[in-house]
């Protein structure tokens, strides 16, 4: 157990619909990053908060939007869902983010898998 | 963008040392070197990370290339347990984000 909880485990939904993810961070975290790994691919990420504000972005499309709360816990929004989005999606965790080139050790939750049918 | 690659699939038997390659050749000197793995049906967790120096934990060794454009993670003696797929990633600068990019990964193979 790496102390990160992803809810739901499951989400099946219809195109055009929209769905939220929730990751809660290990106890002391700061950092969150949100990952989508599709099948059989390796994880694409997607953003990275710091303590409440966006650190880092990577493709994450423009129906896609993150936030990280004051108690640190984050939530995904994927909106429009098209069938491609099927995927499960990661949400980690790391205690901070040192400098401009490290990350130290990111935790991972077990995933929210989504199906958009 | 600093990228890595990993051979696709590696195949080890049962309780033998397994070395897993992994090529960056356009890494900078400040970027880290992480290796993760994904167990089937998990999150990937954390393996080791190093900068310069040859790296050792409870779990694996990571050798550095001393002109660090390539690493070797080191299984020393590989169980069922083990079989993954490992990512080896590095953390990149492009403009004023930070890329976090990940190899294809080595899909690891035990054989009993």
């Amino acid at each position: 157990d790496s102390g990160v909880t992803q809810t739901p485990k499951h989400l099946i939904t219809a195109t055009g619909q929209r769905v939220t993810l929730r990751c809660s961070p290990r106890s002391g975290d700061l950092s969150v990053y949100w990952y989508q790994q599709s099948l059989d691919q390796g994880l694409q990420f997607l953003i990275q908060y710091y303590n409440g504000e966006e650190r880092a972005k990577g493709n994450i499309l423009e129906r896609f939007s993150a936030q990280q709360f004051p108690d640190l816990h984050s939530e995904l929004n994927l909106s429009s869902l098209e069938l491609g989005d099927s995927a499960l999606y990661f949400c980690a965790s790391s205690q901070r983010d040192r400098g401009l080139r490290h990350d130290n050790e990111q935790f991972f939750g077990p995933g929210t898998r989504l199906t958009v049918l | 963008d600093a990228k890595t690659t990993q051979p696709n699939s590696m195949e080890s038997n049962e309780e033998e040392p397994v070395h897993l390659p992994c090529n960056h050749s356009t890494i900078s000197g400040t970027d880290y070197i992480h290796w993760y793995r994904q167990l089937p049906s998990q999150g990937p967790e954390y393996v080791i990370h190093g900068l310069t120096s040859n790296v050792n934990n409870r779990m694996a060794s990571l050798a550095i290339a001393e002109d660090r454009k390539s690493s070797t993670l080191i299984l020393h003696r590989a169980t069922l347990r083990d079989a993954a797929v490992y990512y080896c990633i590095l953390r990149d600068l492009m403009d004023s984000n930070y890329q976090l990019i990940w190899g294809a990964g080595t899909k690891l193979i035990i054989k009993p």
